[in-house]
């Protein structure tokens, strides 16, 4: 059984220009969330996809933006790059109740320059 | 607003020692509380998931347990071996309805020596 991915991998950007980042869920799962993690503030929700509909949302500015195809594959974009945007970018699948388990993908590193 | 603490942020132990990592939640309103490991610049590897109605989980060398009164967890790793050293965090599985957001402790470094 597959697990989550994400791509790409690694990203290097420069400021100002916008990113486009991947996840494909588990087979079968239908909600996807997104996390940033950064040394200083750690790991932090972003928003959270279910049947192609936003659920949840944390408390990011709204150059963070995401969607979820009919597939459950789901996107996250990021416009008007900054330097403090650097992080490790996490997804999370899972079924999609509130008491269900997350399983993450590896990650992608985006470094703005 | 939830916040999760986990104590010690770092820890140091010869191999073969037991220990035991805390986590404590302000919260109680919880749905579950899961335990994740993660390796430097690697994603979250699912370790033990215990649900709110739970008392413990285990699997293997690991023993998680939960008292949601208190607003604690506690992971016991037994018989640690040097592959064992890695960030550990816990999440809590927050009362949003049908939503499912994790909110994250900030991790205790575990190394393992030989």
């Amino acid at each position: 059984k597959a697990g989550v991915t994400q791509t790409p991998r690694y990203l290097i950007k420069t400021r100002g220009q916008q990113v486009t980042l991947s996840c494909s869920p588990i087979s079968g799962h239908r909600s996807v969330s997104w996390y940033q993690q950064t040394p200083g503030q750690g790991l932090q929700f972003l928003f959270e996809y279910f049947s192609e509909t936003q659920r949840n949302k944390g408390n990011f500015p709204g150059r963070f933006s995401g969607r979820q195809f009919s597939n459950s594959r789901s996107e996250m974009n990021v416009s008007t790059l900054e330097l403090g945007d650097s992080a490790l970018y996490l997804c999370a699948s899972s079924w999609g109740h509130s008491n269900t388990e997350a399983f993450f993908g590896q990650g992608t590193r985006l470094t703005v320059v | 607003k939830q916040e999760v603490t986990q104590i010690p942020a770092a820890l140091s132990v010869p191999e073969g020692e037991n220990l035991v990592l805390n986590c404590s939640f302000t919260d109680s309103a919880i749905y579950n509380l899961q335990w994740f490991r993660q390796d430097p610049g690697k994603g979250l590897t699912s370790l033990l998931l215990i649900q709110s109605s739970q008392r413990e989980q285990t699997s293997g060398r690991l023993n998680a347990s939960l008292d949601k009164s208190s607003g604690r967890s506690t992971l016991y790793i037994a018989a640690s071996q040097p592959g064992d050293s890695a960030t550990y965090l816990c999440a809590v599985s927050i009362n949003t309805g049908t939503a499912s957001k994790l909110t994250f402790g900030t991790g205790t470094r575990l190394q393992v020596t030989l």
